[in-house]
């Protein structure tokens, strides 16, 4: 099946760090990737939506100039967190799709700022 | 009212029991339909998905779609402990050329041996 690999798996870091979550997807094209933000007990939450060599799409309440998101390539996206604060400790999840594949989930990036 | 609906749980069973999850969502362009489990601390794995109304099984799981209804669900048959776990309905919504997800609250399943 697809596979999705996302880098680091987990990330602990002092306020005012910026930090850079990779995406790859490993045996197919991802034409669009997709981050998304978990907390405790709640469900995911789409941030943004990314299409290989285009600016991404942020949902509402996202600020685009704080969670930086690059997809140069079809296998890679990257998200870079700026200037991370404590409220933005979370667990960050990507999620790759190519044409006629569904969804495929990186493992995430549990993001820890002290 | 949300998109897409679930019972949040918790949901419990008996080992060997079927456990059935539910998922209602409100848009009618709703096309395709996914159920997803996710472990504590994990991130969700894809386990069924399901576009046209009916039935469709894969060994222990069915999941059945009434788009009439709005409505798609989860049966899992001859439950084991290990799927216990929460599991999140998600509904794509075709607009342009984004094709997003929207996922449920999740239901968590516990099985009981």
């Amino acid at each position: 099946g697809a596979v999705v690999s996302q880098h680091p798996s987990r990330v602990i870091c002092k306020s005012g760090t910026s930090v850079k979550i990779e995406c790859r997807s490993l045996d197919f094209q991802a034409t669009t990737m997709f981050w998304y933000r978990q907390f405790p007990k709640q469900s995911l939450m789409l941030m943004a939506t990314s299409n290989e060599g285009s600016k991404a799409t942020y949902e509402q309440g996202v600020e685009k100039d704080k969670f930086l998101i690059n997809h140069a390539s079809l296998t890679l996206s990257t998200l870079t967190v700026t200037s991370a604060h404590p409220e933005d400790s979370s667990f960050y999840i990507c999620s790759g799709e190519g044409s006629n594949q569904p969804q495929h989930f990186g493992d995430g990036t549990r993001l820890s700022i002290l | 009212q949300k998109e897409v609906e679930q019972n949040s749980g918790p949901l419990s069973v008996p080992e060997g029991a079927i456990a059935s999850l539910n998922c209602t969502y409100s848009d009618r362009v709703s096309q395709s339909f996914f159920w997803y489990r996710q472990y504590s601390g994990k991130s969700p794995e894809l386990i069924m998905s399901i576009y046209s109304n009916g039935d469709k099984e894969d060994g222990r799981f069915t999941a059945q779609l009434n788009k009439a209804s709005q409505y798609v669900s989860l049966l899992i048959r001859d439950s084991q402990p290990s799927d216990s776990a929460t599991y999140l309905c998600a509904v794509q919504i075709p607009s342009g050329s984004a094709r997003q997800l929207t996922f449920g609250s999740g239901t968590q399943l516990t099985v009981l041996p």
